[in-house]
């Protein structure tokens, strides 16, 4: 079955430290995989996703299918990157999108 | 892009009563799709909701339960039926638009609370 794991429910760090939000993945095919956000009073909307390879707001997010794996980096934390983070899955040339149970990222001045 | 609004933001229901969700997308979008958030959980899909046919429902969600209408391709509502505090969630509708399909935009959310 198909399923996303986030371990961590709270991540804190301080401003300027590096940060990795984990993200497992269980899928026997290609998955799709992304990274959405929500900051606080807004709606969700997408991060980025893997194929793009490219790297929003300094976060970059590396597919490992051997570990099964897509974390989300930053070298340096900003106090405006607090927000819930939710890592995705859709699998390849479907519709549907399953959602881990996110972690909540709280950057300290 | 799309940008989706619902309707209403909140409201607070009693037990054994309905309400309706509306959800409006200000483009034409391939796919529509009702999430529920409870509090402090993740999204859970609900439903696809299909233009013109019945909506695709996942494991443990219902048609007499959770109705889903999609009249055309860019409006969609969703009714919870015979509410129980225990349907005391925020839903969200989501859309994938026909220019970047792989992307999902969501609406605001409906915080429902059911007393």
């Amino acid at each position: 079955a198909q399923r996303v794991t986030q371990p961590e429910k709270l991540l804190s760090v301080f401003k300027g430290a590096p940060v990795e939000l984990k993200c497992n993945y269980s899928y026997s095919g290609s998955p799709e995989l992304f990274w959405y956000v929500q900051y606080s009073r807004q709606r969700l909307q997408l991060l980025l996703r893997h194929i793009s390879r490219e790297s929003i707001k300094g976060f970059t997010a590396d597919l490992n299918k051997g570990e099964t794996s897509f974390h989300l980096k930053k070298p340096f934390a900003q106090e405006e990157d607090s927000a819930m983070y939710y890592c995705a899955l859709r699998h390849g040339g479907g519709f549907k999108t399953i959602f881990g149970a996110g972690t909540r990222l709280f950057v300290k001045a | 892009s799309a940008v989706i609004s619902q309707k209403p933001s909140r409201d607070i229901c009693q037990r054994g009563t309905s309400l309706t969700i509306q959800c409006q997308v200000d483009s034409q979008v391939t796919m529509m799709f009702w999430y529920r958030q409870q509090p402090g959980q993740s999204l859970t899909l609900i439903a696809t909701a299909n233009q013109g046919s019945e909506a695709t429902y996942e494991s443990g969600f219902v048609i007499d339960k959770f109705p889903i209408s999609r009249p055309n391709l860019t409006f969609s509502t969703l009714t919870v039926s015979n509410m129980s505090p225990e349907d005391s969630s925020i839903y969200l509708c989501s859309a994938r638009g026909v220019d970047n399909s792989y992307e999902q935009y969501f609406g605001p959310g409906t915080r429902l609370t059911v007393t």
